[in-house]
């Protein structure tokens, strides 16, 4: 398995409180993303990274900030947790972007509710 | 239209079947495709990818490209229960970015 780690795993919160899941991973790769899971709407791109400091916006990152200082770290922040927000979060890397390197591996995912 | 479409099931079929997932998808730039298996409860895990039209073999899966007719599909032969679990089929439009289908619900009935 990839060495990808989430924390927490599962947090409980209140509407409008900041919440910061962690993604860690442990094969130097490039590229990282967290994806949001909801029934009805499968897997969703929030935010990515292509390297330290560089990221950018999917399709659902209203309401969402990522930070990547380090390689090995990616962040994602709900600024202010809404109830639509709750939801399970998983963070996924890739070696590369093109094709041959794009293989994505997912991490154990955190469940996140938000009352 | 979504990017990429799936009948979400359940597909039920008895153990010792081949169970056969399909996939649709729409951007014809579209240039690698994967299938994944998420049991509940648990992460998506690669089962395979493709990037040619033709078959692709791994033990007992077998995935299949047509970019004519913009499909992908994965055949399971002797499904076991064991392989009850939902398919997700991704595509990348060569930027890193995968596209999901909703996922396929499979049921192996013993």
């Amino acid at each position: 398995d990839a060495g990808i780690t989430q924390s927490p795993r599962h947090k409980v919160t209140e509407t409008g409180t900041p919440v910061t899941l962690r993604c860690h991973q442990t094969e130097n790769h490039r590229y990282m993303y967290w994806y949001r899971q909801d029934p009805g709407h499968g897997l969703r791109l929030i935010h990515y990274s292509y390297g330290v400091k560089d990221t950018d916006k999917g399709e659902v990152s209203d309401g969402y900030s990522v930070s990547r200082s380090k390689t090995e770290d990616f962040l994602l922040t709900l600024e202010s947790a809404t109830s639509s927000q709750t939801s399970v979060y998983f963070c996924a890397i890739s070696e590369k972007a093109g094709t041959g390197g794009e293989t994505q591996y997912f991490g154990p995912g955190t469940r996140l509710l938000v009352l | 239209q979504k990017e990429v479409e799936q009948n979400s099931g359940p597909l039920s079929v008895p153990e010792g079947a081949i169970a056969s997932l399909n996939c649709t998808y729409s951007d014809r730039g579209s240039q690698s495709f994967f299938w994944y298996r998420q049991y509940s409860g648990k992460s998506p895990e690669l089962i395979m990818f493709i990037y040619s039209n033709g078959d692709k073999e791994d033990g007992r899966f077998t995935a299949q490209l047509n970019k004519a007719s913009q499909y992908v599909s994965l055949l399971i032969r002797d499904s076991q229960p064991s392989d009850s679990a939902t398919y997700l089929c991704a595509v990348n439009r060569n930027t890193g970015k995968l596209i999901f289908g909703q996922g396929t619900t499979l049921q192996v009935k013993p």
